[in-house]
C-alpha cells in the first residue's frame, strides 16, 4: 500500500462546477497534512493546510478524518486558472532526525472554458 | 528575499559523468531538502539537513551525496550519472521544527542523462 495515495485523475470539468479530491495515508501517528498546488513545469507550492475541525480559504475546504486516515479538497466554482496537479501530503513519523513530508503522487485537474 | 534558488535550470549529463545541484536559500531556514519528481509522480525525498553540518538520507539516497557547510546552500552531488537519474530536482527549506511550517521549494532543475 502507498504511504499517501490520491484519486488517479485526471478530472476535466467545466468552469463553476465544484470538484472534490481524495487522499488516505498509511501512517495513523501523522501529524500534519497539507495540500500543495503545482502548476505545469513548476515547483509545488503550498495551497493550504488540513486541520481536523476542517478548514475553509474562499473556495477551497480541506477535511481531515483521523479516524479513517483521510483528507479531501473541495474546490467550488472552478475557475480557468484552477488547472493544476494537486498533491496530497502528510508529515508522517520517520526512521531520521526529523519528520519528513511524504507526497502522494497528485491529482491532475483541468477546468474547461 | 529571493526565497530558495537553484542552478542550473537544465543539465544534459552523459552517462558516468558527475554534477553538483546548487541549492541556496536566504531565509535563514535549518531544515532543507532535496526531491526528485519522475514523471505522473509525486516527489520523492533524497537527502535533508536540520542544520549545519547536519545530513540524513531519505527514501532514494543511492547514488546521491550532499554537504551543508552553512544555513545557506546544500549542493547535491551526482557521482556517475545513470539514465535512471533523468529527472526533475527540488530543493526546498522550512524554518525549523514545527510540523505545520510550510515548505518553500526552488524552481527545480531538470536533468538528463543520455
Amino acid at each position: 500500500r502507498k504511504e499517501v495515495e490520491q484519486d488517479p485523475g485526471p478530472f476535466n470539468v467545466p468552469e463553476g462546477a465544484t470538484v472534490a479530491f481524495n487522499c488516505t495515508y498509511s501512517n495513523s501517528a501523522s501529524q500534519s497534512f497539507f495540500w500543495y498546488r503545482q502548476d505545469c513545469r513548476k515547483e509545488p507550492k503550498l495551497l493550504m493546510s488540513v486541520y481536523s475541525s476542517g478548514n475553509e480559504d474562499g473556495r477551497f475546504t480541506a477535511q481531515l478524518n483521523r479516524a479513517s486516515q483521510y483528507i479531501s479538497l473541495l474546490i467550488r466554482d472552478s475557475k480557468l486558472s484552477d488547472s493544476a496537479t494537486y498533491l496530497c501530503v502528510v508529515n508522517m513519523p520517520s526512521s531520521g532526525s526529523a519528520r519528513q513530508l511524504t507526497f502522494g503522487s497528485g491529482t491532475q485537474l483541468t477546468v474547461l472554458p | 528575499n529571493a526565497g530558495v534558488t537553484q542552478t542550473p535550470k537544465f543539465r544534459i549529463l552523459k552517462i558516468g559523468q558527475s554534477m553538483t545541484l546548487q541549492c541556496a536559500q536566504d531565509m535563514n531556514h535549518n531544515y532543507m531538502y532535496w526531491y526528485r519528481q519522475d514523471p505522473g509522480m509525486g516527489l520523492k525525498l533524497i537527502y535533508y539537513s536540520v542544520g549545519a553540518g547536519i545530513t540524513d538520507k531519505g527514501e532514494v539516497p543511492n547514488g546521491y551525496n550532499v554537504s551543508r557547510s552553512t544555513t545557506e546552500d546544500f549542493p547535491l552531488r551526482l557521482e556517475l550519472a545513470a539514465p535512471s537519474q533523468t529527472s526533475v530536482y527540488f530543493c526546498a527549506s522550512r524554518p525549523g521544527t514545527g510540523v505545520d511550517n510550510e515548505q518553500f521549494f526552488g524552481p527545480g532543475t531538470r536533468l538528463t542523462v543520455l
